[in-house]
């Protein structure tokens, strides 16, 4: 597709169950991020991947969230057991980061709902 | 790390009128601050960006200035329309390799027919 891509657009799950969200990056961007976006608040950041370069976990809030992204290109974020506080739009942006073009492109966000 | 401020949190206009946002950050080695327009149920889209060897950029009816001195930056819409209606966030980042963008807490922007 011409865009980031984010599956699936919403998540209803029960507290204390796993989730996995996936992001499909624009074809060739070398930089992946996540970040979290609560209830009228900001763009918390989470994770950045860059090439094949170890990734900047410093944003994750807990031990429960993880993120990995295979073969430079899909990246799955996953969130063990879920809370409540964990209910939040998760974007997805990637970046071609090369040649001074640092635009970061968003998919349109998982929302996920822990009950 | 960087701290990025926005204000306002929401701001309510009447079409024709002009919306002015304004952005503060920490950190005086940032050197890109891209602003996005996140409408309902999207992801964010950047609409405009200056870098720090720049003051001023325009594109049609929106501009941003920056004053790197004073560490802050504005959006600057003018002739407001309905469809200018949404969340508008600040970002800066010190670019290059390890490019993470901090966010402001974004602005609500409504305008008014």
């Amino acid at each position: 597709g011409a865009g980031v891509s984010q599956s699936p657009s919403n998540k209803v799950t029960e507290k204390g169950k796993d989730v996995e969200l996936r992001c499909d990056p624009i074809s060739g961007h070398t930089a992946l991020y996540w970040y979290r976006q609560s209830l009228g608040q900001g763009l918390e950041f989470l994770i950045y991947f860059q090439g094949n370069s170890a990734p900047d976990k410093s944003g994750l809030p807990s031990d429960r969230f993880s993120a990995e992204r295979t073969g430079g290109s899909v990246s799955t974020l996953t969130i063990q057991r879920t809370q409540q506080e964990d209910s939040a739009v998760y974007l997805c942006a990637s970046t071609l980061n090369q040649g001074g073009n640092t635009e970061a492109f968003f998919g349109q966000g998982t929302r996920l709902t822990v009950v | 790390g960087e701290n990025v401020e926005q204000h306002p949190s929401t701001l309510s206009v009447q079409e024709g009128d002009s919306a002015v946002i304004k952005c503060t950050y920490s950190d005086s080695a940032s050197n890109y601050f891209p602003w996005y327009k996140q409408e309902l149920g999207k992801g964010p889209q950047l609409i405009i960006d200056i870098r720090s060897n720049v003051g001023e950029k325009k594109d049609q009816r929106i501009a941003v200035t920056l004053n790197k001195t004073a560490k802050h930056f504005s959006l600057h819409i003018t002739e407001t329309q309905p469809e200018d209606s949404a969340v508008y966030f600040c970002a800066a980042s010190m670019g290059g390799g390890s490019y993470i963008p901090t966010f402001g807490r974004g602005t609500s922007l409504i305008v008014h027919p």
